[in-house]
């Protein structure tokens, strides 16, 4: 069974990085779409971008001078980076596998806050 | 960026009710390909997002058949006939047929 779970800090500090490792178990990165995803205080969702199975990216513009994807395939993670975070950027960050077209499975979520 | 717009934001049912949530899309959501790009999702509470239905009308597995999808173009519809408890929580429609792919502003399911 795929499981998928992200890590990394809770809070960062603005104008910093958020980094974020999203773990993949039982399901190989060389295979299918992985991909970020943020929920805002709300409801409000924003897709972030995905590393396909070969490894090309593609990113939400709205974020793309910003937002790095990348993954090590020997221990099946992949990674976010998101540079000059303002708090704005304070959200649930989700990490998501799928198809093309959607994502059918999504880890648990981790919540990060930006504040000084 | 294509806008999904979902009514209502707020959904009060009983259990055994049928309700319908609707998402709006602010450009045609067929691709060129034929196929379009149009899912649903729950979000539970304290739960990560849970794929419901793809491709407009299609049940992902292990989805009760009480959920269904319909809908073409900029106009589509998630029904569920007889709500039950555990279908409480947030409903977003996702749209991937442009780039970016964009969510609904969500729907809360909550009991009357």
């Amino acid at each position: 069974e795929v499981q998928l779970q992200e890590s990394g800090p809770g809070l960062v500090k603005p104008s910093q990085s958020l980094s974020l490792t999203c773990s993949v178990t039982g399901y190989s990165i060389t295979s299918n779409y992985w991909g970020w995803i943020r929920k805002f205080p709300g409801n409000k969702m924003e897709w972030m971008g995905y590393i396909s199975y070969s490894g090309s990216t593609s990113y939400n513009p709205s974020l793309k001078s910003r937002i790095s994807i990348t993954r090590d395939t020997s221990k099946n993670q992949f990674f976010l980076q998101l540079n000059s975070v303002t708090t704005e950027d304070t959200a649930t960050y989700y990490c998501a596998k799928g198809p093309y077209w959607y994502f059918d499975f999504w880890g648990p979520g981790t919540m990060v806050t930006v504040s000084s | 960026d294509v806008v999904l717009t979902q009514t209502p934001p707020t959904l009060s049912a009983t259990i055994g009710q049928s309700v319908s949530i609707s998402c709006r899309s602010s450009q045609s959501l067929l691709h060129s390909n034929g196929n379009t790009y149009l899912n649903w999702l729950l979000q539970r509470p304290g739960q990560p997002p849970q794929l419901l239905i793809y491709l407009v009308s299609r049940l992902e597995s292990g989805v009760p058949n009480r959920f269904s999808g319909s809908g073409s173009g900029t106009d589509f519809t998630l029904k569920i006939s007889g709500v039950e408890a555990e279908d409480l929580g947030v409903y977003y429609c996702v749209q991937s047929t442009h780039a970016p792919r964009t969510f609904g502003g969500g729907t809360k399911l909550e009991l009357k």
